[in-house]
């Protein structure tokens, strides 16, 4: 199977900080990618996509780096309700089916405090 | 929109017993996709359908495991017999397919005793 590793955490930060998260992937024909973020005893909810010229959404800005295989996360002025685990999702094609399928990271925990 | 609906949201069964999770994709999702998540190894793709046509069924544990898209609006994973290591939470999950992200259920936490 193909691996998407991602640093564990948790990230410890202060209200107000800026934290980064990193994902390699291993699979170079990968195709698409996304952040999810997972609150406690809930469900893996889409954070946002990545796209290959970087992309920001508010406080969040994602970068893909294909050369080196890696996906990056950065929030800024980080929120109490920031707190959560964040997922890297590649999307990659199966060979000679026509098919894709996803692969998660295990996530990396993100606790802000106050 | 309802989402994608899972039920039971939880199940506690004895070791050995049968266990039938259900899954309704949203609307017009071609791709439905059962996950499982523990802490130990994060979330994995048990099985996907695509049109309902299983396409991929490599994650599925052993045997005891089968899954079912019988229509496009219905899916159930069903473990027999059950024993405490299936224990975890079982998410379904649906997409257009393409770009699109995964949209995902409430998940059903399984607890084998």
């Amino acid at each position: 199977r193909k691996e998407v590793e991602q640093d564990p955490g948790p990230f410890n930060v202060p209200e107000g900080a800026t934290v980064a998260f990193n994902c390699t992937y291993s699979n170079s024909a990968s195709q698409s990618f996304f952040w999810y973020r997972q609150d406690c005893r809930k469900e893996p909810k889409l954070l946002m996509s990545v796209y290959s010229s970087g992309n920001e959404d508010g406080r969040f800005t994602a970068q893909l780096n294909r050369a080196s295989q890696y996906i990056s996360l950065l929030i800024r002025d980080s929120k109490l309700s920031d707190s959560a685990t964040y997922l890297c999702v590649v999307k990659w094609a199966v060979m000679n089916s026509g098919y894709s399928t996803l692969t998660f990271g295990k996530g990396t925990m993100l606790l802000v405090s106050p | 929109d309802a989402g994608v609906i899972q039920s039971p949201r939880h199940e506690v069964t004895e070791m050995g017993q049968e266990v039938t999770l259900r899954c309704k994709p949203i609307s017009g999702h071609d791709y439905l996709f059962w996950y499982r998540q523990t802490m130990m190894r994060g979330l994995e793709l048990l099985i996907y359908f695509n049109n309902n046509v299983p396409i991929d069924d490599s994650g599925m544990p052993e045997d005891r495991f089968s899954a079912k898209m019988p229509n496009a609006s219905f899916s159930t994973l069903k473990i027999q017999p059950s024993e405490p290591r299936d224990s975890a939470v079982y998410f379904c999950a649906s997409t257009l397919g393409g770009n699109s992200p995964l949209h995902f259920g409430n998940g059903t936490r399984l607890t084998v005793t």
